[in-house]
């Protein structure tokens, strides 16, 4: 199985600061989904952003952005102008027919 | 509302015992993956049916079974054969492209008393 590697336990930002969560990851597809879930403390999984192996911009949705580096392996998720709110757990996943995680990045934002 | 059902949200069990979790969605999804949560952890792919009457093994499947009689509905059953069952357990849906993601329940806790 492919490893999606998440190196920061917990990040810790100002709010209406940004911030970058690391996430690379191993495989030898040519074709797979780069995703980003945000997971509260009520336990839900909510979906934020999707990147394509043969996507060729970063992708963004909102105040999120995915920093792709494909010959890095790395597919890294910039938040802008943190909000109290987004203090949550943060998952990268990698898929290719099924979906597999990273172990995660508590993010805590500080007024 | 489209979505998914997990039922119930908090689950005990006493050691030695089958429990089954249940899982339910009316999104036409033919995809359905169930999930488990430790603390501080990722998910783990426990099984995954990408249609009726078909489901594969995931990473950790040893101590659960599960069944796909319908498109709907994908339960979980931890059997006494998983030595430490106390997680949080989710699951998951999708239509195939999976450029929007899966869909996911809110989840089961169970705990083992």
């Amino acid at each position: 199985a492919q490893k999606i590697t998440q190196t920061q336990p917990g990040m810790f930002v100002q709010e209406k600061e940004a911030v970058t969560l690391d996430c690379t990851y191993d495989t030898s597809d040519q074709s797979y989904g780069l995703f980003w879930y945000k997971q509260p403390s009520s336990g839900e999984m909510i979906f934020l952003i999707y990147q394509g192996s043969y996507d060729e911009q970063n992708a963004t949705e909102g105040r999120y952005s995915l920093n792709f580096q494909k010959a890095r392996k790395s597919a890294n998720l910039v938040i802008s102008a943190s909000q109290l709110g987004d203090s949550a757990m943060y998952f990268c996943a990698y898929y290719r027919g099924d979906m597999r995680f990273g172990a995660g990045t508590r993010l805590t934002v500080k007024p | 509302d489209g979505g998914i059902t997990q039922s119930p949200k908090y689950l005990f069990r006493k050691e030695g015992q089958n429990v089954t979790l249940s899982c339910e969605q009316n999104l036409n999804h033919d995809a359905m993956y169930w999930y488990r949560q430790d603390p501080g952890q990722g998910l783990r792919l426990i099984y995954y049916s990408q249609i009726v009457n078909d489901f594969q093994k995931g990473d950790i499947a040893e101590g659960y079974s599960v069944s796909r009689e319908k498109k709907e509905s994908f339960p979980l059953t931890v059997t006494s054969a998983q030595k430490n069952p106390t997680a949080f357990y989710l699951c998951a849906s999708s239509i195939g492209p999976v450029r929007g993601g899966y869909t996911f329940g809110s989840g089961t806790r169970l705990t083992v008393v």
